[in-house]
This record gives C-alpha cells, sequence and structure tokens, in this order.
C-alpha cells in the first residue's frame, strides 16, 4: 500500500505564475487535509476536503489559493499570481473513513519556491 | 480553537541519555486527540506516539512515552535511550471534535541527539 503521494516535491514559479500541487491519497483514504509549513514554523492548516467536497477551508488564503479533490484523480492545491510570500512546503495528509482511525498519514511535501 | 504551545525551541542530549520535550494545549474540545510528530531532515511527518484525551494511562510506544497531565494541559514528550537518528524537529499536535486529520500543530522543539 502505498503511502501519501505528493508531486512535484520541488517547484520553482516566478512571480505572478500559477503553482498546482498534487496529492495522491493513501488507497481507502476518502479525506484529504493540506498544510502549509513556513520556514523556522510549524504546519498549519489550510484546508479540509472529502471527494467532490470542500469541508473545512477556515486556514486558506481568501484570495488566490484554492483547492479540489475530485471524484476521480488526485486532490489539488491551486495557487495563482503566486508572491514571495507562498514559498513554502506544503503538506498533504489522508485518513480513512471518519471516526475510524484518529492518524492522518503525511506525504513528503511539495517545496514551492518563488523567485 | 485549539492552541498548541511548545516553549522550548531547541534540545540536545547526549546518545543513550534521556530527554524530555514539553509542550501545552489549549482547547474547547470535550474530545480530543494528542499527538508527537516527528520531521527528521528528510522533511518527512512521522508520527511517533499518540495519546486520546479520555484515557488517562500515558500511552507508549517503545522508547517513547508520553506525560498526559489533562488538568494541567500538558503532553510531554519523554525518549529513552536516545539515539543520533532521534535527531529531528519535534511537534507537539492536538485534533478534536470530528476532525481527527485537522491537526493544530507547536511551534516545534529541534532536538540533537550528540555521540
Amino acid at each position: 500500500n502505498a503511502g501519501v503521494m505528493q508531486n512535484p516535491r520541488h517547484l520553482v514559479r516566478r512571480r505572478g505564475q500559477e503553482a498546482r500541487l498534487r496529492c495522491s491519497p493513501m488507497k481507502g483514504h476518502s479525506h484529504v487535509y493540506w498544510y502549509r509549513q513556513l520556514p523556522e514554523e510549524g504546519l498549519k492548516f489550510m484546508v479540509y476536503l472529502q471527494k467532490e467536497n470542500i469541508i473545512d477551508e477556515s486556514g486558506m488564503p481568501k484570495e488566490r489559493f484554492s483547492a479540489e479533490f475530485p471524484k476521480e484523480g488526485p486532490s489539488i492545491l491551486r495557487i495563482q499570481q503566486v508572491v514571495r510570500g507562498d514559498s513554502a512546503a506544503y503538506f498533504c495528509a489522508s485518513s480513512p473513513i471518519q471516526g475510524q482511525n484518529t492518524e492522518a498519514f503525511f506525504g513528503q511535501g511539495t517545496r514551492l519556491t518563488v523567485v | 480553537a485549539q492552541t498548541v504551545t511548545q516553549s522550548q525551541p531547541e534540545m540536545s542530549v547526549q546518545e543513550a541519555e534521556t530527554v524530555t520535550l514539553s509542550c501545552t494545549y489549549d482547547t474547547s474540545e470535550n474530545n480530543y486527540y494528542l499527538f508527537w510528530y516527528k520531521q527528521p531532515p528528510s522533511r518527512q511527518m512521522i508520527l511517533v506516539i499518540r495519546q486520546e484525551a479520555y484515557k488517562q494511562q500515558n500511552a507508549t510506544e517503545n522508547r517513547f512515552s508520553v506525560n498526559f497531565q489533562k488538568a494541567a494541559k500538558s503532553f510531554s514528550l519523554k525518549i529513552s535511550d536516545s539515539q543520533l537518528g532521534d535527531t529531528a524537529m519535534y511537534f507537539c499536535a492536538s485534533a478534536g471534535g470530528t476532525s481527527y486529520g485537522k491537526l493544530t500543530f507547536g511551534q516545534g522543539t529541534i532536538l540533537t541527539v550528540h555521540p
């Protein structure tokens, strides 16, 4: 059973470009969570999704950031018109059906660098 | 709302010795979970140990154990027989309510194990 897969591992974007980060959850997991880790800081929750639904986006910046988890395919975190302050490591975690497991499994993260 | 505080930015220990990392938290949830995650230089988030708040018995995983003081809202991690591979950033985290993958992380403690 493969773990949570994130790609790319490293992404470099120029200011103003779009960044797309992909996350494939573990097999059988229907819950996906995105986190952002700024340098020298802990992870901060961004958004919680189930298939085709955003459950909690309380940690998402109001502009330029969006997330989806379609019926088929990976979850996507999209950042439009990136700025230097978006440079960070973005982690995805997945968990199975709510209530049956209390552990979220993390991917290895995508390090976004905006130049 | 939940908050997690780690007051020790850095700690060091000699190989084979014991070290304790501190964590305090605050939550309005009646049911919640507490976690310690390890983040080595590879950036992979690795679950070290978890504690269900409704359990009075402290969790133990091999060389890792916790001291859970619910009334004091304290959740410290003890690492016995420290090994060089324990060198990493350690994050304390909490999750509550019905969304156990929605974690609130502390700022982290950098642990260095010296030979």
